[in-house]
């Protein structure tokens, strides 16, 4: 079935440190990928999405280039604050029309 | 604006009691799910519903029931609770297009912990 699998975590950087979070998945057709982020005591919210091969995903700093070619949706930044400490998930929706979710990356940055 | 709103944010139960997990949402959006959150294991889906009186399983339904009369409101129900139901529980919501679930709203979450 489809899955996503994202690097482990915690992920500890200094601030202006460039981020990287993996994340590979196995689908079958052409799902949308995304990335959702948790701040402490919140719920999740959209980062960004791709919706296609090739796309790029881009919102507040943050990028991810949609890659059919090695499944990956790899999230990327290039100096993160203090601000982006948080949980990140990666998903995809499935033929059902769900989301499935990766197990979570905990990002946290230091001063 | 209200978004999805969960209650309670907090509950202890026992081993055995029942309780429901309130979820509205007032973005008249057709699709909405229950997932829970575990350590290590990411979210996963429970239960949801493509629309009022429409409600189908996701990857771990037992224990749990649910329904849904409106559009708005789709509550999650345990029905004898058990220790290994203790999670922190997300409501979410969807406005699908052509069928297929895009960004999901998520309520701020409902923390329960079975003794």
């Amino acid at each position: 079935g489809n899955s996503v699998t994202q690097m482990e975590g915690p992920v500890t950087l200094s601030e202006e440190a460039f981020l990287t979070i993996n994340c590979t998945y196995t689908a079958t057709g052409y799902p949308s990928l995304f990335w959702y982020v948790q701040y402490p005591g919140e719920g999740l919210q959209l980062l960004l999405k791709a919706t296609k091969a090739d796309d790029k995903g881009s919102n507040k700093g943050f990028e991810a280039t949609y890659r059919k070619e090695t499944t990956s949706f790899h999230l990327e930044k290039g100096s993160v604050q203090v601000s982006d400490s948080a949980v990140y998930f990666c998903a995809l929706n499935n033929q059902g029309g769900k989301l499935i979710f990766g197990q979570g990356t905990e990002l946290s940055v230091k001063p | 604006n209200a978004g999805v709103t969960q209650t309670p944010k907090f509950q202890v139960l026992k081993t055995g009691q029942s309780m429901t997990l309130q979820c509205a949402q007032d973005m008249n959006h057709e699709y909405m799910s229950w997932y829970r959150q575990d350590p290590g294991m990411g979210l996963r889906l429970i239960h949801y519903s493509v629309g009022a009186g429409i409600t189908d399983q996701g990857e771990v339904p037992n224990g749990y029931n649910v329904s849904r009369s409106t559009t708005e409101d789709f509550p999650l129900r345990l029905l004898s609770a058990a220790p290994s139901q203790t999670s922190v529980y997300f409501c979410a919501s969807s406005l699908p297009r052509q069928g297929v679930v895009g960004e999901l709203f998520f309520g701020e979450g409902s923390r329960l912990t079975v003794l």
